[in-house]
């Protein structure tokens, strides 16, 4: 059991270019979030869905999308990028909001 | 809004010797009460968690009290080991949503 994956590890963006970060989970959880974490700022909620379809805005949703189309799949898109959004990106799924998270290994993103 | 806050910022212990991380939550309804413990290069992972229903849990060298009245709860971890060094996360669900409010992290150095 893979647990929950994310790609790539790493990357360098231009500032206006798109990026997807994907991230897949064999869990069958259904819950699934997507956090940036800054220095200092600890864990920041960005995007968060409760089950297949539907998706919620988090502390920090601006320049963010999500879709949710199966229950494994939870891809975070950042239509225009900027150099604000330089960060560790860390997607979790869980049970629900009420038991354990499990996180991915994170993306680290560089907009410059 | 709802927050969640969190201290010492940064705590150095002699090996052996206990340490103590405090947050404060200020959504009375919330009910979980997460500890992550965060290795360099990787994703945060649950070490300890207490629901509402408890004031204290014990697992081997690790444990959590919560104070429901005063809306705090605390990690304690007893004769610390160089591998307890990490950065730890406390968390609270905000009830009845799926935003899991992360404080900012404690930084641990235990020192041989």
């Amino acid at each position: 059991t893979a647990g929950i994956t994310q790609a790539p590890t790493s990357q360098i963006l231009a500032a206006g270019r798109s990026m997807t970060l994907r991230c897949t989970q064999d869990m069958r959880h259904n819950a699934m979030y997507w956090y940036r974490q800054d220095l200092g700022l600890g864990l920041r909620l960005i995007h968060y869905s409760n089950t297949a379809g539907t998706t919620g805005k988090g502390e920090v949703p601006d320049g963010y999308s999500v879709s949710r189309a199966n229950t494994d799949d939870f891809p975070l898109t950042l239509a225009s990028a900027v150099p604000s959004q330089t960060s560790v990106y860390f997607c979790a799924s869980s049970v629900d909001p009420y038991n354990e998270q499990f996180f991915g290994p994170g993306t680290r993103l560089t907009v410059l | 809004g709802e927050n969640v806050e969190q201290h010492p910022s940064t705590l150095s212990v002699q090996e052996g010797d206990s340490a103590v991380i405090k947050c404060t939550y200020s959504d009375s309804a919330s009910n979980y009460f997460p500890w992550y413990k965060q290795e360099l290069g990787k994703g945060p992972q649950l070490i300890i968690d207490i629901r509402s229903n408890v004031g204290e849990k014990k697992d081997q060298r690790i444990a959590v009290t919560l104070n429901k009245t005063a809306k705090h709860f605390s990690l304690h971890i007893t004769e610390t080991q160089p591998e307890d060094s990490a950065v730890y996360f406390c968390a609270a669900p905000l009830w009845g949503g799926f935003k899991t409010i992360f404080g900012a992290g404690t930084r641990l150095f235990v020192k041989a």
